[in-house]
């Protein structure tokens, strides 16, 4: 199974930083990479996909990009409502791997 | 609009069995990808097990062999019968679909837990 590592595990950040998310795969997933963000309590929802491509209403400041098999989910100018936990899953081999999680707190 | 709705959860016994349903309107199930992925206590996601085209099926390593997807074309509803459940089984079950091998939709969730 292709293993998904996401860094760091929690950022401290806040309201109008710009925050970095890492996910690197074990071996190549091509750019089949989606973003989910999940809130206490609720289902995690699709930011993006296709490592670049945000899903309809996902606002502008969510941008995804790729390096090799290393990605990165970028938030600039964070916003109250971004305080999550975001997940990255491949999507190019079955099974469909997720990475462990990055947790948005506010510092 | 799109609705996932799931059923099914509750409280087992380890070494019983359950069957979540996930009852789909405004998306065919038939046409396109389901999935199951769970999150486990203090854990993250992990993915469990989807179906899709002519009822193709995957599961997770630690799940297979114990669990079985499965789909109701004229429900409009998929299944997850789980059989040989362990208290490493116990988290929130969520169904998920896609027009691709991803989430584009997600329901609600149903919790599970195996505890003796």
């Amino acid at each position: 199974d292709i293993q998904m590592t996401q860094s760091p595990s929690l950022v401290s950040a806040s309201v109008g930083d710009t925050v970095s998310i890492t996910c690197r795969a074990s071996q190549s997933v091509r750019s089949w990479l989606v973003w989910y963000q999940q809130k206490p309590g609720k289902a995690p929802k699709l930011l993006i996909y296709a490592t670049s491509t945000l899903q309809s209403g996902v606002p502008s400041r969510f941008s995804g990009s790729r390096s090799g098999t290393e990605f990165t989910l970028t938030i600039t100018s964070l916003q109250p409502e971004d305080f999550a936990t975001y997940y990255c899953q491949q999507t190019n081999t079955f099974p469909p791997t997720l990475g462990g999680g990055t947790k948005v707190e506010i510092k | 609009e799109v609705q996932l709705v799931e059923s099914g959860g509750g409280l087992i016994q380890p070494g019983g069995s359950l069957r979540l349903s996930c009852a789909v309107s405004g998306f065919a199930v038939s046409t396109n990808y389901m999935n199951w992925v769970r999150q486990t206590p203090g854990n993250g996601l992990e993915w469990v097990s989807i179906i899709y085209a002519n009822v193709a099926t995957y599961y997770a390593d630690s799940v297979k062999g114990r669990f079985t997807i499965s789909r109701d074309n004229s429900k409009n509803t998929v299944y997850l019968q789980m059989n040989s459940l362990t208290v490493e089984d116990t988290g929130v079950y969520y169904c998920a679909g896609g027009y691709n091998n991803y989430a584009d939709f997600w329901g609600q969730g149903t919790q599970v837990t195996v505890s003796s």
